[in-house]
């Protein structure tokens, strides 16, 4: 398995201008999360999925960030428009639900470096 | 909310020497787990723990989780300049699936 992907690598972009990030899960996963990344806040936990479905968004900073997920193999994260403030590594990571509980690791893609200018 | 703090933020070791890194969370949780990340990586996972006061070993890793389940602890024993980069816990609470992330404790090793 190729593990999580992500793309792109790096993005700078210019103030105002709409952003999308894109990832593909591992094949089977059933939880997909979407995490940012700074030196001030460390990472931070902006939304997860279950089976597709967004569970908890509580972590989107605002409403110019939104999340889709309209498959089992690919979810996107969107900011419009953007802000330098949302400069950061934006990271998706996925698991696979397991009975009890007992082996739940995310595995992280390799991240998005976001730059608005 | 569920917060989930660190200590030390950093630490320089010289290499053989141990390193500790502290995890405490303000509320119960459910299990907890530690991740390595490289600089310029992405964080990777080493453990889960999920009994109270469960104690794993992983070569030179012993990672502890509380007795109450709000905090746990990484040790490194004679470190190696392979273990640079950051290390943090994620606790997942009760009910629910969300994974937060300690604040990290990054770890430099002088040869």
């Amino acid at each position: 398995d190729a593990g999580v992907i992500q793309s792109p690598r790096h993005e700078v972009t210019e103030m105002g201008q709409e952003v999308t990030l894109r990832c593909k899960p591992i094949s089977g996963h059933d939880y997909l999360f979407w995490y940012r990344q700074t030196m001030m806040r460390g990472l931070e936990l902006l939304i997860y999925f279950n089976n597709n479905v967004p569970i908890d968004d509580s972590g989107m900073p605002e409403d110019r960030f939104s999340a889709k997920m309209p498959n089992a193999s690919f979810s996107t994260l969107k900011i419009q428009p953007s802000e330098p403030r949302d400069s950061a590594v934006y990271f998706c990571a996925s698991s696979l639900d397991s009975l009890m509980g007992t082996n739940e690791k995310l595995f992280f893609g390799s991240g998005t470096q976001l730059s608005v200018l | 909310g569920q917060q989930v703090m660190q200590i030390p933020q950093y630490q320089h070791v010289q290499e053989g020497e141990d390193f500790t890194t502290y995890c405490n969370s303000s509320t119960t949780l459910s299990n907890i787990q530690w991740y390595k990340q490289r600089p310029g990586g992405h964080p990777v996972f080493l453990i889960q723990l999920v009994k109270s006061g469960e104690v794993k070993k992983q070569k030179r890793l012993t990672f502890q989780f509380g007795e109450a389940k709000k905090n746990s602890s990484l040790h490194i024993t004679a470190t190696q300049t392979t273990d640079v980069g950051t290390y943090f816990c994620a606790g997942r609470a009760r009910r629910t699936y969300k994974y937060i992330f300690g604040t990290g404790t990054r770890l430099k090793v002088l040869a």
